[in-house]
């Protein structure tokens, strides 16, 4: 079975600071890795994802995730917070082992927001 | 653009009726999918498609049936609504295979009275 798991269900964080937003998985093999961010009023909208290669993942909006094995992470980060990066964002994984391949198991989501 | 729509935005619907949300995806996608977002619970799978008529449970079906007719179309059914239903639906489709993001549609606020 896979899971992952967003421990902070709330982050606040000034704008210009750094920004982080945790993420944890379990998969039987190795994991696919997907972010996304869902706006107020709107559907979710992809961001990034890991699938193989580079540990650091960069995608749009300035968001980067590093993925780390050792630890079954997959944080997404942003060097500089803004305002307009207020959103709620999932974290999400799918284990390319699975018998259920085709479905992507989500967290349960982190509010993240930015203080002017 | 992958454009995913759904029906409408907001449906209030009463204990018993049965409901139909409706989404389209307008790129050739194999895959679709229905969810239910809930506070503090994520995204939770309900059915999802692989092919025109193929169907296969997610994670809480119970309450729900689906339909795919057409490749573009993909219908999630409450037979007999309850206030337990009372939930953010949403639409995704992806193209075939594992490494591909999924596209959602914007949702569907659905409140059983």
């Amino acid at each position: 079975a896979q899971s992952v798991a967003q421990p902070e269900d709330q982050v606040n964080v000034a704008e210009g600071n750094p920004l982080t937003v945790k993420c944890t998985y379990s998969v039987s093999g190795n994991p696919y890795l997907f972010w996304y961010v869902q706006y107020p009023n709107r559907g979710l909208q992809f961001l990034l994802k890991y699938i193989t290669g580079d540990n650091l993942v960069k995608g749009s909006y300035g968001f980067e995730a590093e993925f780390n094995k050792s630890q079954t992470s997959f944080h997404l980060k942003k060097p500089s917070a803004l305002v307009s990066d207020s959103a709620l964002y999932f974290c999400a994984v799918r284990d390319i082992a699975s018998g259920s391949a085709r479905q992507l198991t989500f967290g349960s989501g982190t509010q993240l927001t930015v203080l002017p | 653009d992958v454009k995913v729509t759904q029906s409408s935005r907001y449906l209030v619907k009463r204990t018993g009726e049965k409901v139909f949300l409706e989404c389209v995806q307008d790129m050739d996608h194999e895959n679709m999918f229905w969810y239910r977002q809930d506070p503090g619970l994520g995204l939770r799978l309900i059915y999802f498609s692989y092919d025109v008529k193929m169907k296969e449970k997610g994670d809480i079906p119970e309450g729900y049936s689906v339909s795919r007719e057409k490749k573009e179309r993909f219908s999630l059914i409450l037979e007999s609504a309850s206030t337990n239903q009372t939930s953010m639906y949403l639409c995704a489709s992806s193209p075939p295979g594992q490494f591909y993001e999924q596209y959602f549609g914007p949702g569907t606020r659905l409140t059983v009275t």
